[in-house]
């Protein structure tokens, strides 16, 4: 099993729905949760962070955690063309906290 | 601005030469990492440093060193004995605290000739 599971996609919108991107973690020791966005060629950009169980909301972005079921998703409202990506879940270590492990990504399409 | 440099942004390497990527942050952060990431694949640790004049293996460290002699600076020495290179690298950095994620710089891309 791997420590930090995400489907590869490519997962297609249309735009102007909301696009919901999930994430599972192995390891209960972990606190601290992150999403990235990667655009094609470029490197990773921190898009969200949520430590505490529940939801976070950052304009059309919004986090959600549930420790219990080792769980976290990231829903994008209004979905734009230009949020066509690859998103990143991260994950700190419990060991380290200041490590992350990522998951393999997921590949985010919004069809005009 | 603060931020992390990567250098160079596309380097060549030829069987059986070592090349170094070059790491630079201007955030003061004490923590860095250099991870590498195949086509369509998450990313890989391959060795961090949580303070200066220390520094450990990551997950894929075989064929990689570093060495951290100054906060600002982690360079990252590709060796010959690495049989498969071609990759995007990516340096990161953090405050060494885990709360506020990492940074990354823009990346490194090597590819074999």
């Amino acid at each position: 099993q791997k420590e930090v599971e995400q489907n590869s996609g490519p997962l297609s919108v249309p735009e102007g729905a909301i696009a919901s991107l999930n994430c599972t973690y192995s390891d209960r020791g972990s606190q601290s949760f992150f999403w990235y966005r990667q655009y094609s060629g470029k490197s990773p950009e921190l898009i969200m962070s949520i430590y505490s169980n529940g939801d976070k909301e950052d304009g059309r972005f919004t986090a959600q955690l549930n420790k219990a079921s080792q769980y976290v998703s990231l829903l994008i409202r209004d979905s734009q063309p230009s949020d066509s990506a690859t998103y990143l879940c991260a994950v700190s270590r419990g060991s380290a906290g200041n490590m992350l492990t990522f998951g393999g990504g997921t590949r985010l399409m919004v069809k005009p | 601005d603060g931020g992390i440099t990567q250098s160079p942004k596309y380097l060549f390497r030829k069987e059986g030469q070592n090349v170094t990527l070059s790491c630079e942050q201007n955030l003061n952060h004490d923590a860095m990492y250099w991870y590498r990431q195949d086509p369509g694949q998450g990313l890989r640790l391959i060795y961090y440093s949580q303070i200066v004049n220390d520094f450990q293996k990551g997950d894929i460290a075989e064929g990689y060193s570093v060495s951290r002699e100054k906060k600002e600076s982690f360079p990252l020495t590709v060796t010959s004995a690495q049989k498969n290179p071609t990759a995007f690298y990516l340096c990161a950095s953090s405050s060494g605290q885990g709360t506020y994620g990492y940074t990354f710089g823009s990346g490194t891309r090597l590819t074999v000739v």
